[in-house]
């Protein structure tokens, strides 16, 4: 078990240009979540997949925005027509179906920095 | 809407217990949750508590639930250097989180 790996660590674009992250999740977690975090502030949600099916989007997530997860296992963030206010650090995580609670396990994020 | 809400800051001295409060926002929440973040890491889940439990204690951590006032606290006993780091609170399912406690330990 690897934990969740995202890729890049860090990305610096223009405005105005598109950058896609990637996720992969544990293997067996059928649960993949991103999130958005600035400085200061905690992570504030963005979208969540149950396997392939993209289940809840945040307000926050405008139409620039668009997430993917096609076989159920990695998972894409698009950011189109990328603004400086996108400038932020993307969390993905993943939780396998329990129980008991959403046991969430955070990949290190992608921090993106618009010029 | 309302936020999670946590105290920015807490400092403590090495071997003393640290409290680090919250206050969420949703009655319903079944489960409460804290994460720690190091720095240049990502978010690691600390300990939680169902919903119908009023306290939990997991070694040097302690979890109290008021759900009355819908307060949530975190007690971290003989807190050590390696303890400094952000603490956040999270609720539901969606995970709302708190702004976060920055919590140094002294030595």
């Amino acid at each position: 078990d690897t934990g969740v790996s995202q890729d890049p660590r860090h990305k610096i674009t223009k405005r105005g240009q598109n950058v896609t992250f990637r996720c992969d999740p544990i293997s067996e977690h059928n649960r993949l979540y991103w999130y958005r975090q600035t400085l200061g502030q905690g992570p504030e949600f963005l979208t969540y997949f149950q396997n392939e099916a993209q289940l809840e989007k945040s307000r926050l997530l405008s139409d620039r925005f668009s997430a993917e997860r096609p076989k159920g296992s990695f998972s894409t963030l698009e950011i189109q027509r990328t603004e400086q206010g996108d400038s932020a650090m993307y969390l993905c995580a993943s939780s396998p179906t329990a129980l008991d609670g959403e046991k969430l396990f955070f990949g290190s994020g992608t921090q993106l920095s618009v010029l | 809407g309302e936020d999670v809400e946590q105290s920015l800051f807490l400092s403590v001295r090495e071997g003393d217990s640290s409290v680090i409060n919250c206050t969420y926002t949703d009655s319903s929440s079944t489960y409460l949750y804290w994460y720690k973040q190091e720095p240049g890491a990502g978010l690691q889940l600390l300990t939680y508590i169902f919903s119908n439990m009023d306290m939990k204690q997991d070694q040097r951590l302690t979890v109290l639930l008021n759900k009355k006032d819908k307060h949530l606290s975190l007690r971290i006993a003989d807190t050590q250097t390696g303890d400094s780091a952000i603490y956040f609170c999270a609720e539901n399912w969606d995970m709302r989180f708190g702004a976060g406690t920055r919590l140094t330990v002294k030595p």
